[in-house]
């Protein structure tokens, strides 16, 4: 089936640490995103790439980075700079970056911290 | 600045209900496109429909419509009949114009629909 996997669904980091949120997809996508979803404000954009080893930072950047080495995989790491990490985060992705077309989502990672 | 709201954080239903969600935006450009997601308990957001700025056409969809009046800003979502597998949080969503690709969504409504 094509679509979105993201890895691990639930993930516990310890302060100061690092972790890295897996995103892959099969769907021959050219656009990739990251959101940050906190309850009741919506989805805050974190990263996209439009290409292989391109990519640009969000609203919501900070504590965060990201790498583009293949068009299917789009890993995110929170870093120890995040002060508050403890989040739903949600990779998406689109055929192309245009306005008008819509993203597909996996099913997301919530990530604690504890 | 591009901005949408729902002002609806929750909203609870019985099954068969007709229930309305709200979605108000705001933008100076003339060119952009609107859209709706369903986010079911499992988390993934599923796209619903997308409308730009220049097709005002109602539009119905089984027991879902939508309804896109330029003169409110608004973009206000119907199901008819409810179903308890309608129970999601539902997430408005405005693209295009000076925001480009970036999708701007707004907070979203959690409904509830009891059997």
């Amino acid at each position: 089936d094509g679509g979105i996997t993201q890895s691990p669904k639930y993930l516990f980091r310890k302060e100061g640490q690092n972790v890295t949120l897996s995103c892959e997809q099969n769907l021959n996508h050219d656009a990739m995103y990251w959101y940050r979803q906190d309850p009741g404000q919506g989805l805050r954009l974190i990263y996209y790439s439009q290409i292989v080893n391109d990519f640009q930072k969000g609203d919501i950047a900070e504590g965060y980075s990201v790498s583009r080495e293949k068009k299917e995989s789009f890993p995110l790491t929170v870093t120890s700079a995040q002060k508050n990490p403890t989040a739903f985060y949600l990779c998406a992705s689109s055929i192309r970056r245009r306005p008008n077309t819509e993203a597909f989502f996996g099913q997301g990672t919530r990530l604690t911290v504890v | 600045a591009q901005k949408v709201t729902q002002a609806q954080t929750e909203i609870s239903v019985v099954e068969k209900e007709d229930v309305t969600l709200d979605c108000v935006y705001e933008t100076r450009d003339t060119t952009y496109y609107l859209f709706w997601y369903k986010q079911p308990p499992s988390g993934e957001l599923v796209f619903l429909i997308r409308r730009n700025s220049f097709d005002e056409q109602n539009e119905i969809s089984g027991r879902y419509s939508w309804n896109f009046q330029k003169s409110t800003s608004s973009f206000n979502f119907t199901i008819t009949a409810s179903q308890v597998v309608d129970s999601a949080v539902y997430f408005c969503a405005l693209s295009g114009g000076t925001g480009g690709f970036k999708t701007i969504f707004g907070a979203g409504t959690r409904l509830f629909v009891k059997a």
